[in-house]
């Protein structure tokens, strides 16, 4: 049961432009939605996470939006630089089985065209 | 920057082989991760220490992994036979302490492909 969704697979954007990428999750005891961006032969590094008491958490040209009556969420980013070509991971945290663990989403692997 | 340590990079083995892999997570970092991810999707926990002892091992197969944290510092992941199917990346990560919302740092990972 996969219970982070993650679209697109794939995305293309011009520099400059607004990356999108949007997540949907199944599991009402999640509580912790972090973003994580992994560069080829790197692991993935936290970039940005919120929790659902707010519906919007921005740092820099990075914004998350959190729609917790749709269980979905979103990663904005803006003014998309060629540096910013990754694969990016939403995820979800929650209790189980009496520890924390995060659930990823199967990733979008994001290309910056200059 | 203190950072997560793994070795090796790269793994190459034959089915039925035995292989382990290293972790030496950030200092002081009492939670420890072991995730495999297989290419073109997102890592899936396998086991999570907190320091010496297994908190949580629901989705390691048991038949033929096994992971140890000796003195709740670094960690040794095995698999043993490996099968066609383990091939993977393999990724430890660790952060300060065992809570929800608590950064996990990750290290660079073992990529493993069994021929």
């Amino acid at each position: 049961q996969q219970q982070v969704k993650q679209s697109p697979q794939s995305l293309i954007v011009q520099k400059g432009g607004i990356s999108i990428i949007n997540c949907a999750y199944e599991n009402t005891a999640f509580d912790y939605f972090p973003w994580y961006q992994q560069f080829p032969g790197k692991g993935p590094a936290l970039l940005i996470a919120i929790r659902p008491d707010v519906s919007e958490k921005k740092e820099g040209r990075f914004t998350i939006s959190f729609n917790k009556s749709a269980k979905q969420f979103s990663l904005h980013i803006m003014d998309s630089q060629p540096g910013d070509s990754a694969t990016y991971f939403c995820a979800a945290e929650g209790t189980g089985a009496g520890s924390y663990q995060l659930t990823f989403g199967k990733g979008t692997k994001l290309s910056v065209i200059p | 920057e203190a950072e997560v340590a793994q070795s090796p990079r790269y793994k190459i083995t034959e089915k039925s082989q035995a292989v382990a892999f290293w972790c030496d997570p950030i200092s002081g970092h009492a939670t420890l991760y072991w995730y495999r991810q297989i290419l073109g999707q997102g890592p899936e926990l396998l086991v999570q220490f907190q320091d010496e002892s297994v908190v949580d091992d629901s989705q390691l197969p048991k038949d033929r992994f096994s992971a140890e944290r000796l003195k709740g510092v670094d960690s040794t992941l095995k698999i043993q036979p490996a099968e066609l199917g383990d091939s993977a990346m393999y990724l430890c990560a660790s952060s300060l302490f065992r809570l929800a919302s608590n950064e996990q740092f990750f290290g660079p990972g073992t990529r493993l492909t069994v021929l």
